[in-house]
């Protein structure tokens, strides 16, 4: 079993729409919760980090960490075509150190 | 601010010969971490490298090593290639302290096995 499963996608969705996208994780020394987005041909960068649980808001962007059910989540809100790609949850249990990636949700939004 | 820059971009090797990939961290940043990802998956950890030291591995084989240099730059080499070592090859860096969770990463070398 892997540590972290990312709902594997692919999401279509019309310009607008509200956006959720999930991660589940069996390692609870996890501590540090990233997002990260990747473009097609690009590396991934990061959009939003959450340390431990609660909410962060940035803009359309809400990331949501819930440890007690080792589930993430990110909202993004009024989604634009320019939303369109691969999304990454990623997770470290210390501040250095590698991270542990989701296999990615494709997310794409129609005009 | 340059970026973490990879090259080359592509490489293109056959069954058994070697590859070396390399990298070049942001200014500053004094960590290194490669990461595999296959076609469809998502970023498998290779290789933490700091102040010139490997820290970790990932679940590789010993023909996946690499190196860290005195200016932080970072090369990866794969020996005896197999095709499943067909993927895309991303190095990140960050910077130590507080915000070492931070990995900036460059562009990748797609690595391709015939």
């Amino acid at each position: 079993q892997k540590e972290v499963e990312q709902d594997p996608g692919p999401l279509s969705v019309p310009e607008g729409a509200i956006v959720s996208l999930n991660c589940t994780y069996s390692n609870s020394a996890f501590q540090y919760f990233m997002w990260y987005r990747q473009y097609s041909r690009k590396g991934p960068e990061l959009l939003m980090y959450t340390y431990s649980s609660g909410n962060k808001e940035d803009g359309r962007f809400t990331a949501q960490v819930d440890k007690s059910s080792k589930y993430i989540s990110l909202f993004i809100r009024d989604s634009q075509p320019s939303d369109s790609a691969t999304y990454l949850c990623a997770m470290k249990d210390t501040n250095a150190g590698k991270s542990t990636f989701g296999d990615g949700t494709t997310l794409t939004v129609k005009p | 601010e340059a970026g973490v820059t990879q090259s080359p971009t592509h490489l293109i090797k056959t069954r058994g010969q070697q590859a070396t990939l390399r990298c070049s961290p942001i200014s500053g940043h004094t960590s290194v971490y490669w990461y595999q990802q296959a076609l469809g998956l998502g970023l498998q950890f290779l290789l933490w490298y700091d102040e010139g030291e490997e820290r970790n591995r990932g679940n590789f084989p010993p023909r996946f090593s690499g190196r860290q240099f005195p200016n932080y730059s970072s090369e990866l080499n794969v020996n005896a290639l197999e095709l499943e070592d067909s993927a895309l090859y991303l190095c990140a860096s960050s910077v130590p302290g507080l915000t070492h969770y931070e990995q900036y990463f460059g562009p990748g070398t797609r690595l391709t096995v015939t």
